[in-house]
């Protein structure tokens, strides 16, 4: 199984501040990496595929980089609503799907 | 609008059986993978598995690998998770997901809590 480590655990910043948020993989995933925002009592939304794409809809300020070991979600200037919490996703065809723990963004 | 909507919340008892559904609409339900997310109360997402509804292939993560039976009906565009004897344990919130592309959960259903308690 491949292990997404999420650092830090919990990410405290203001308004207009610029939020870096780290998924390390045990081993390579390419570029099969995804990121999704939740909010408490909703469903996860997608934010990021394939390492640097965004989803439908989603801001020019939420980016991601990859591919390989070390991914990075960058969140340029942060809004009220970006404060939530962040999992990465990976999947490869031999060891299935996991999930981050998650990063908590919250407000300073 | 592509959707999914799951059923609705479960209470059950220890040892009782308990399937669940998720319905699609909006598009091709046939040509995606549907994925099964486990969030246990004040916890992270954990996959369960995943299923083509085009032919019922059918993929567990080993954590749940014979804890879980995972199925679709493609005549009414709807995928199930179910249990033959639930455990306290069991009791969380439980996601459908489409899988989109190679890698990525792009649609997710409302959610369906199950709460197992005697």
């Amino acid at each position: 199984e491949i292990v997404l480590t999420q650092s830090p655990a919990t990410l405290s910043l203001s308004p207009g501040e610029r939020a870096t948020l780290s998924c390390r993989a045990s081993q390579g995933v390419s570029s099969y990496l995804a990121w999704y925002q939740q909010k408490p009592g909703q469903a996860p939304r997608l934010l990021i595929y394939d390492a640097s794409n965004r989803a439908t809809g989603i801001p020019a300020r939420f980016s991601g980089s990859g591919p390989g070991t070390d991914f990075t979600l960058t969140i340029s200037s942060l809004e009220p609503e970006d404060f939530a919490v962040y999992y990465c996703q990976q999947r490869s065809n031999w060891h299935g799907i996991t999930f981050g723990q998650g990063t908590r963004l919250e407000i300073k | 609008e592509v959707q999914l909507v799951q059923s609705g919340a479960e209470v059950k008892k220890p040892g009782e059986s308990l399937k669940i559904s998720c319905k699609g609409s909006g598009y091709s339900f046939t040509s995606y993978w549907i994925g099964w997310v486990r969030q246990m109360p004040g916890k992270g997402l954990e996959w369960m598995g995943i299923i083509y509804p085009g032919d019922s292939d059918t993929r567990y993560s080993p954590s749940f690998q014979g804890q879980v039976t995972i199925s679709a009906d493609k005549s009414i565009s709807t995928a199930y998770l179910q249990w033959s004897s639930l455990k306290a344990s069991d009791t969380a919130m439980y996601y459908c997901a489409r899988l989109y592309g190679e890698a990525a959960f792009d649609i997710w259903g409302q959610g369906t809590m199950v709460t197992v308690s005697s």
